[in-house]
């Protein structure tokens, strides 16, 4: 069936780091691509999409390509802040959105 | 432009009883999928409605039941709860024209607790 899998959190960084988050995904023919966020105690936010292969989508500094071949679609951002702490969850969308466990990111100064 | 709307906030319920959560979509969608996210968890699929019938269905127990009304707004009815229904209700709106690439809007969710 399909699925999700991202890497186990928590992801714990200092202010301006790197950012990695690995997402792959199982999915039947050539879904959408989505990336939501949520901030503690509050609802699913949607960070970026992209929606072919090859695509990139970006926001906030986010971004993250649409790689078909090995059907993935990782989330990378330059320099994290401690308001990105949150927890990210990657969602492929043949025709519904599939989450995973989503990924916590927590930032310290 | 009024975003994804759920109400009530907060809900506490006891075994066995029923309950019913209601979403208003964002202003202009036409489509409602309802999610059940337990705490620490992803979001799970429950249902999603277009043109006030179920359009396709996760991989939940006929104990969980919606409607959609004409107006595009849409309630989730869950009967005979279970301790394990305690989670938090998610309701997402999108536009069925925008096919395989329609971003879903979120609202703020519906915290149930089944005592």
């Amino acid at each position: 069936g399909d699925s999700v899998t991202q890497m186990e959190g928590p992801v714990t960084l200092s202010e301006e780091a790197f950012l990695t988050i690995n997402c792959t995904y199982t999915a039947t023919g050539y879904p959408s691509l989505f990336w939501y966020v949520q901030y503690p105690g509050e609802g699913l936010q949607l960070l970026l999409k992209a929606t072919k292969a090859d695509d990139k989508g970006s926001n906030k500094g986010f971004e993250a390509t649409y790689r078909k071949e090995t059907t993935s679609f990782h989330l990378e951002k330059g320099s994290v802040q401690v308001s990105d702490s949150a927890v990210y969850f990657c969602a492929p969308s043949p025709n519904k959105l599939i989450f995973g466990t989503g990924t916590r990111l927590q930032v310290f100064p | 432009d009024a975003g994804v709307t759920q109400s009530p906030t907060h809900l506490i319920k006891t075994r066995g009883q029923q309950v019913t959560l209601r979403c208003s979509p964002k202003s202009g969608h036409d489509t409602v999928s309802w999610y059940q996210q337990a705490l620490g968890q992803g979001p799970q699929f429950i249902f999603q409605y277009y043109e006030e019938e179920e359009r396709q269905r996760g991989n939940f127990p006929d104990r969980f039941s919606g409607h959609q009304f004409p107006n595009y707004s849409s309630e989730l009815n869950v009967n005979a709860l279970l301790l394990g229904d305690s989670a938090l209700y998610l309701c997402a709106s999108s536009l069925a024209a925008s096919g395989s690439t329609d971003t879903q809007y979120f609202g703020p969710g519906t915290r149930l607790t089944v005592l």
